[in-house]
């Protein structure tokens, strides 16, 4: 089974750009949650989409968002890149959605804004 | 909302000593508790979990985690660590009940010297 292919690995954008990232879940899966990974911050919870609905959010500006197809696929925007979401963006699929379901995660999108 | 606490940001053993990583978790019930290890430039896998029953658990690559109710802990211990174990460690505890997210502590990095 494959598992959770997130691309592209790597970008590199400028202050201002918009980017779109992708992640496609393993096979039967169709919860995807987002994170935001920097040093010393942890991973920073974006969202979650289960049914091509958002479930949870986190505590990101509006310049984040996201959305899940009916193929349970999912893409993340940021529009109006600031140097400070310069991240490595993780995608983690799940079979369902709660507090007790493991997560699966991609190799995730290095995003470098210069 | 539920919460988890890394205190220790870097740890380095030496190989074949003992390891325990602690992890402390704020919830007003029993959570639903992980472990995860991120090895560089991977995603996260799912080491073991805990969700009820006995409060010792077992996992994958010989470790094992132990959830105190009293001391709110879930700390997780190998008895001899190897060289491939160096990575990066997460805690991760989920709410109980509807669409309740998983949260993340800011992980462990621990080192392994010869």
């Amino acid at each position: 089974k494959a598992g959770v292919t997130q691309t592209p690995r790597y970008l590199i954008k400028t202050r201002g750009q918009q980017v779109t990232l992708s992640c496609s879940p393993i096979s039967g899966h169709r919860s995807v949650s987002w994170y935001q990974q920097t040093p010393g911050q942890g991973l920073q919870f974006l969202f979650e989409y289960f049914s091509e609905t958002q479930r949870n959010k986190g505590n990101f500006p509006g310049r984040f968002s996201g959305r899940q197809f009916s193929n349970s696929r999912s893409e993340m925007n940021v529009s109006t890149l600031e140097l400070g979401d310069s991240a490595l963006y993780l995608c983690a699929s799940s079979p369902g959605t709660g507090g007790r379901v493991e997560a699966f995660f991609g190799q995730g999108t290095r995003l470098t804004v210069v | 909302a539920q919460s988890v606490t890394q205190p220790d940001i870097h740890i380095t053993v030496s190989e074949g000593a003992s390891l325990e990583l602690r992890c402390n978790y704020s919830y007003g019930a029993t959570p639903y508790l992980f472990w995860y290890v991120q090895s560089p430039g991977q995603g996260l896998q799912l080491l073991l979990k805990y969700f009820s029953g006995d409060t010792l658990v077992q996992g994958i690559k010989g470790f094992e985690a132990e959830f105190k109710r009293s001391q709110s802990s879930f700390n997780l211990r190998k008895p001899s660590v190897h060289w491939s174990d160096a990575a990066e460690y997460f805690c991760a505890v989920g709410a109980t009940g509807g669409y309740q997210k998983v949260t993340f502590g800011t992980g462990t990095k621990l080192q392994v010297i010869p």
